[in-house]
């Protein structure tokens, strides 16, 4: 079955610290993996995103990300927190030629001053 | 450059009455998706629009929810009659093809009292 699993439902980091979102999938074909991220009364929007290619994907706002195929992972880094990064971030797996995202659940991130 | 657009931001409305959510695209995408997003369920892919033609429905929850792209700019989501358990936020989202990254609206946060 195709499935997105982020296992931590809430994180807490201070600020300045470094942070780590799982992210691990099941999926048929070779996927395409994106990491979305949602503030408070806003849309989801899109910090990076992987076809192929270089396993280490940079994104917007500072964030990475590293598809280990051998682990079926996709997470995200970010090597320094800011407070206005407290938001709830989400993995989504997609293919070549299909319309349909598996989304996780979702990270709530939590940022301490 | 002018993101996907999504009217009104809140709904407020009884029970029973005619709600319509209205889209406008990123110009130049062919894919546009309506959303339905809430605490139980996260994200639900509700219809599938490509080149103003709905290729996917499936995910539509019953006869009383219906959806239109009647030109490349434009797509409406309607409930009627809408219920209590509609109440959730509505995603638009349009990718420049079926398998691009997908760019949400804001959304809509609909409350049927």
């Amino acid at each position: 079955a195709q499935s997105v699993t982020q296992p931590d439902i809430h994180i807490t980091v201070s600020e300045g610290a470094s942070l780590e979102l799982r992210c691990n999938y099941s999926y048929g074909a070779t996927p395409y993996l994106f990491w979305y991220v949602q503030s408070p009364g806003q849309g989801l929007q899109l910090l990076l995103k992987y076809f192929s290619g270089d396993t280490l994907v940079q994104g917007i706002k500072g964030f990475e990300a590293e598809f280990k195929r051998s682990q079926s992972s996709f997470n995200l880094r970010k090597p320094s927190v800011h407070w206005s990064d407290a938001a709830e971030y989400f993995c989504a797996v997609g293919a070549a030629g299909t319309y349909k995202y598996i989304f996780g659940t979702g990270t709530r991130l939590k940022v301490l001053a | 450059d002018a993101g996907v657009i999504q009217s009104p931001r809140h709904e407020v409305t009884e029970m029973g009455q005619e709600v319509t959510l209205r889209c406008k695209p990123i110009s130049g995408h062919n894919s546009l998706f309506w959303y339905r997003q809430t605490m139980m369920r996260g994200l639900e892919l509700l219809i599938y629009f490509n080149n103003n033609v709905p290729i996917d429905d499936s995910g539509m929850p019953e006869d009383r929810f219906s959806a239109k792209m009647p030109n490349a700019s434009f797509s409406t989501l309607k409930i009627q009659p809408s219920e209590p358990r509609d109440s959730a936020v509505y995603f638009c989202a349009s990718s420049l093809r079926a398998d691009q990254p997908q760019h949400f609206g804001d959304g809509t946060r609909l409350s049927i009292l």
